[in-house]
């Protein structure tokens, strides 16, 4: 059974950095096709995707907000890690992490089994 | 970039009816890479169709997908007390990996 979990700061401060931790269990950051994808949802608003990390460790951002994030993973800890620079009170959200697959050439990256999100404010 | 826009914003019907969501893209997409997802308050979001029409493992027959190019369809044949919830279509094919605005499917 996949499960993910999200964990990090409720509350941020403006212009600092945020960064979340997704937890997963019932499968390997290792395995060929696999990855992690992190999305948000700002109150009220539509989903965004933010960036995801695959098993051969290739990382995609979406470029709208690529300058300011960073995903690593920890295979050992089944863990995967986003920081997100200079946060400002748009950034405030709730920001889930997702299994994802893909086929052999990266064509595609099908999120299928979620976290249920961890909420971020962004205030002084 | 592409823009996914669905309709209508919210929808208003009672259990036992069935419901029409759209999807629209900004411009022809491969229906192979278009899912649609339900969310409901304080829960994961959960995949319901991939590839337009395939459902996803325990995902009620009562749930169809269709469509291709700009405009993809979920629909709901009867509705069940369980259904009420925010659906998103998505397209998973190219990054930025688009979302919609997503359509509130509420009780009447």
């Amino acid at each position: 059974q996949i499960t993910l979990k999200e964990s990090g700061p409720m509350l941020v401060k403006p212009t600092q950095t945020l960064t979340l931790t997704c937890t997963f269990s019932g499968f390997s950051l290792t395995t060929s096709g696999v990855g992690v994808g992190w999305i948000r949802q700002p109150p009220g608003k539509a989903l965004e995707w933010l960036a995801l990390i695959h098993w051969d460790d290739d990382k995609r951002y979406n470029p709208s907000l690529k300058n300011r994030l960073a995903i690593t993973k920890d295979t050992s800890k089944n863990q995967v890690v986003l920081t997100m620079t200079n946060m400002d009170p748009v950034d405030t959200a709730t920001y889930y992490c997702a299994h994802g697959s893909c086929d052999y050439h990266k064509s595609y990256f099908g999120m299928d089994l979620w976290g249920q999100g961890t909420t971020v404010t962004v205030s002084s | 970039e592409l823009v996914l826009t669905q309709s209508p914003g919210t929808l208003s019907l009672s259990p036992g009816e069935r419901a029409t969501l759209s999807c629209r893209a900004s411009q022809s997409v491969s229906s192979s890479f278009l899912a649609w997802f339900q969310h409901k308050p304080g829960q994961a979001p959960r995949l319901l169709i991939y590839g337009a029409s395939t459902r996803a493992t325990g995902t009620p027959d009562r749930f169809s997908g269709s469509g291709s190019g700009t405009d993809f369809t979920l629909t709901i044949s009867r509705l069940e007390p369980d259904d009420f919830a925010v659906y998103y279509c998505q397209y998973y094919g190219t990054s930025p990996y688009t979302f919609g605005q997503g359509t509130k499917l509420e009780i009447k």
